[in-house]
This record gives C-alpha cells, sequence and structure tokens, in this order.
C-alpha cells in the first residue's frame, strides 16, 4: 500500500518563505511529483524529483531524501496568488503494467498581506 | 492549443439516473485517467487507460464505468450503484514511458461539479 502524509493547512505572510512538507511511504518508489491547485480548478504541474537533492525552479523548489521518505515544497517571495493547495503525488512500484502515481491529501496554502 | 476538455462543468443529477461526463484531449497522450476529489481527500483514482479499447480499474472504480473507443476520449459514465456521488471530477492524460522523467506527468481538465440532488 501506499502512504502519503501532508499538512492540512498552512498559513503565511505575502513576501515571506514557506515549506511545506511531504512524507510517504510506498513500495517501490519511481519519482515525486508537486503540483498547484487554485480553488475549483484543474491542477497544474509544479516539479518532478526521483534524485535525492533540491530542484530549483523560479520561486519554487523542491526537495527530495529517498533514505527518510520525505520531500519539500519551498516558495520564496510568497504572493497573493500563491494562496492555493498543493498536492504530493508519488510513483510507486510497477501496478498494472504502469507506475500510476498516488496523490496525498493536498496542503491549503493562506497567504495573507 | 492542446489540452483537455470536460464537459459539462457543473451537472446536476436525481438519485436513480446514470450521467456520462465527457473527456477530450488533443495532446495525443496515451494515457488517460480519471479522479474523484472530495474536500480533504486528495485526489483518487477511478479508472486509467493506457491504450485504446484498455483500461484498468484504480482504486474506487465501484459504481463506476468507462470506454475507451478512441485515443482521444475517455468518458465516465456515474451509475445508480454509486451510494455518494457528489463529487469534482478530474480527467487527466500523460505520456507514457515507464519511469521516464515525462512519464506520467498530468495535464488535467478543468473538471466537472456532480451535484445528487
Amino acid at each position: 500500500g501506499q502512504n502519503i502524509d501532508q499538512p492540512t493547512e498552512m498559513t503565511a505572510t505575502e513576501g515571506a518563505i514557506v515549506q511545506i512538507n511531504c512524507t510517504y511511504q510506498t513500495s517501490g518508489f519511481n519519482g515525486l511529483f508537486w503540483y498547484q491547485q487554485h480553488a475549483g480548478e484543474a491542477p497544474t504541474f509544479l516539479s518532478y524529483n526521483v534524485l535525492d537533492g533540491l530542484e530549483e525552479k523560479g520561486r519554487f523548489s523542491s526537495f527530495l531524501s529517498r533514505s527518510k521518505g520525505y520531500s519539500y515544497l519551498l516558495l520564496k517571495e510568497l504572493q497573493m496568488k500563491d494562496s492555493a493547495s498543493y498536492l504530493c503525488a508519488v510513483r510507486g512500484g510497477l501496478s498494472g503494467g504502469s507506475y500510476i502515481p498516488t496523490f496525498g491529501r493536498g496542503t491549503s496554502l493562506i497567504v495573507h498581506p | 492549443d492542446g489540452g483537455i476538455t470536460q464537459s459539462p462543468k457543473y451537472l446536476f443529477r436525481k438519485e436513480g439516473q446514470n450521467v456520462t461526463l465527457s473527456c477530450e484531449q488533443n495532446l495525443n497522450h496515451d494515457a488517460m485517467y480519471w479522479y474523484r476529489q472530495d474536500p480533504g481527500q486528495g485526489l483518487r483514482l477511478i479508472y486509467y487507460s493506457q491504450i485504446v479499447n484498455d483500461f484498468q480499474k484504480g482504486d474506487i472504480a465501484e459504481g463506476y464505468s468507462v470506454s475507451r473507443e478512441k485515443k482521444e476520449s475517455f468518458p465516465l459514465t456515474v451509475t445508480s450503484a454509486q451510494k455518494n456521488p457528489t463529487a469534482f471530477y478530474l480527467c487527466a492524460s500523460s505520456i507514457m514511458g515507464g519511469r521516464t522523467s515525462g512519464a506520467n506527468v498530468l495535464t488535467f481538465g478543468a473538471g466537472s461539479r456532480l451535484t445528487v440532488l
């Protein structure tokens, strides 16, 4: 089975830095994804990690430690438009001929002025 | 522009009725997926398909059915057997390719919100 944990909700101030954690226990591991979802809209892809370390993409960075089953998404210079839900998804082992990602429950981030 | 189109955006259903949600993509993706999203539950996989005329059950397939007659289309039918169908339904697609970095990066449609009256 697969178990993915994220905090339910976080709040932060505009201009600050916030770190959203994701821990996972899966049978097999073949990559971890982060998606952003604004209320009532479709999720959009943010980042993908398969090797240990930090991947930086503008204001957003994602970190992975496979030995600890741990990832975080780091958002810098927060803007009001960053208020959204952030979904962690893990691609586990081969199942039915495919590597289907399993999603966590998402972290709702509220950015206030 | 390429993308995924879901329709209708909002749908109301009476108890005992079947309804079909449409999903069409022009990204030339082989794989298509249906997810259900409830408040506080994250995304749960209903069905997925990797090739035309073939599909697999996900974690919560009971009460749902799908077809994949064309590469571009993957409609979902919510049957009367689904006991709690009120939810936000998301269709997605991706390239295949095993464990490569691009594989399974999902492109989502805008979603269909189903409410049972």
